[in-house]
């Protein structure tokens, strides 16, 4: 079974600095994604990143970016220019990329609460 | 388009009372998936529905957990018997198997479950 592990529980960061939270995951398969959703108070799960794990070049959206070592099997997030309207708490997930029960399903780390200061 | 929905917002119910927790999917979408996120088990997936299949129940908790999905659409979440320990956000997720961008998932705005 995969896992997902996200060591960093709290984290802040000044507005317009950069931050970077930390995700690593652990699989016997080779062909998956992986992804960073943002979660606001308001409960609503947005998808902030993806990366296909049989890609090389990192992802990005804008201010949002990865550092995806699949061999160290590490996909972190890295936010630039900080804004308040970052704070939320932060999942990254897995999913596997192979057919049969449970296509699809994501599997999600703990979780990180983002904290932004004005 | 319309996003995920869900219904309702919260529900406040009394231990052993039966719930039922609505999620309205993307049009278009005939993956769904439910998921509970609580304080102490993080989030977890329940159940999976793919178009006509059967669905996949593993990560069901309990027998008193049973999800249908009608007409390839609508999913109603049953929680019997309530307890507890069910108390948490149960979220709905949709996602299209072809076109766009089929491995993502889009979630609805969940449903947080106080059972007193």
């Amino acid at each position: 079974a995969q896992t997902v592990t996200q060591s960093q529980p709290e984290m802040s960061v000044q507005e317009a600095e950069t931050v970077t939270l930390s995700c690593t995951y652990d699989t016997s398969e080779s062909d998956y994604y992986l992804f960073w959703y943002k979660q606001p108070p308001s409960r609503q799960m947005i998808l902030v990143i993806r990366q296909e794990a049989y890609k090389q070049q990192n992802a990005t959206e804008n201010r949002f970016s990865v550092n995806f070592q699949k061999a160290a099997k590490s996909f972190s997030l890295k936010i630039s220019d900080s804004q308040l309207g970052d704070a939320a708490m932060y999942f990254c997930a897995y999913r596997s990329a192979s057919g049969g029960t449970s296509y699809g399903k994501l599997t999600f780390g703990q979780g990180t609460i983002l904290t932004v200061h004005p | 388009g319309a996003g995920v929905s869900q219904s309702p917002s919260n529900k406040v119910t009394e231990k052993g009372k039966d719930v039922e927790l609505r999620c309205d999917p993307i049009s278009g979408h005939t993956a769904l998936y439910w998921y509970r996120q609580s304080l102490g088990q993080g989030l977890e997936f329940l159940i999976y529905f793919q178009g006509n299949s059967a669905p996949d129940k593993s990560g069901l908790p309990s027998d008193r957990f049973s999800a249908e999905r009608t007409g390839g659409s609508v999913s109603t979440l049953t929680i019997q018997r309530t307890q507890q320990e069910d108390s948490a956000v149960y979220l709905c997720a949709s996602r299209r198997l072809a076109g766009g961008t089929p491995d993502t998932q889009y979630f609805g705005p969940g449903t947080r479950l106080t059972v007193l």
